[in-house]
């Protein structure tokens, strides 16, 4: 089945640093969604990337969904302690008799040091 | 307020005891579904339903059950708990982008439900 596999599980950052996260899915992807998940919170949608190639930015955020449809990242510039949190993306499969389904990634966690 | 209301937010029990965990939104959407969230693990779906009286398993639905009997609610079933079900669980629904390739919209998640299994 689809697989979606997510990397660095945890990142620890100086605020300020920079931090990215990689979502690389074993099949094609119809469109990718990126969700943040505060600590104790629950998951709360960020963006959603549906073109080959795709790049969005949401102020210090960057998504990019790759080329090939199967792999997508996330870019924080100049991380804040606000950034803390567990950052998801979910693949929504293109093809075959699971078209629409969602799969999350493991989720990297990310702590961001004053 | 559009939201989706889980309960109860915390819960501890013994094993075999049956429970229910309840799901309610208020969007009119037609796609629920529960997942289960464990530490390095992500989170796994357990079932899902596209609409009323439409559910399927998804990932990890063994030892759980579910109704769709009103487009609002969508229950999660433990006939029968046991420690490894101890985890977070969530709720969550969207609506479906309609045609021949009927889609998801986003997810909106409920708050949480955080069950202990003794």
């Amino acid at each position: 089945g689809q697989q979606v596999m997510q990397i660095p599980q945890y990142q620890h950052v100086q605020e300020g640093e920079d931090f990215t996260t990689y979502c690389n899915s074993s099949t094609t992807l119809s469109n990718i969604q990126w969700y943040k998940q505060r600590p104790g919170g629950h998951p709360v949608f960020l963006i959603q990337l549906v073109k080959s190639g795709e790049v969005k930015k949401q102020k210090r955020l960057t998504f990019q969904f790759g080329e090939a449809k199967k792999n997508s990242s996330l870019h924080i510039t100049a991380t804040q302690t606000t950034d803390v949190g567990t950052y998801f993306c979910a693949g929504l499969n293109a093809g075959g008799t699971s078209y629409g389904k969602l799969t999350f990634g493991q989720g990297t966690i990310l702590t961001v040091h004053p | 307020e559009a939201q989706v209301t889980q309960n109860p937010r915390y819960l501890i029990t013994v094993t075999g005891k049956k429970l229910t965990v309840t799901c309610s939104q208020n969007m009119n959407h037609e796609y629920m579904s529960w997942y289960r969230q464990d530490p390095g693990l992500g989170l796994r779906q357990i079932y899902y339903s596209m609409n009323v009286e439409v559910t399927d398993k998804g990932d990890v639905p063994e030892g759980y059950k579910v109704s769709r009997k009103e487009k609002r609610n969508f229950p999660l079933i433990l006939e029968s708990p046991s420690p490894n079900q101890t985890s977070l669980y969530f709720c969550a629904s969207s609506s479906r982008r309609q045609g021949a390739r009927a889609t998801n919209e986003k997810l909106f998640f409920g708050s949480g439900t955080q069950l202990s299994v003794l």
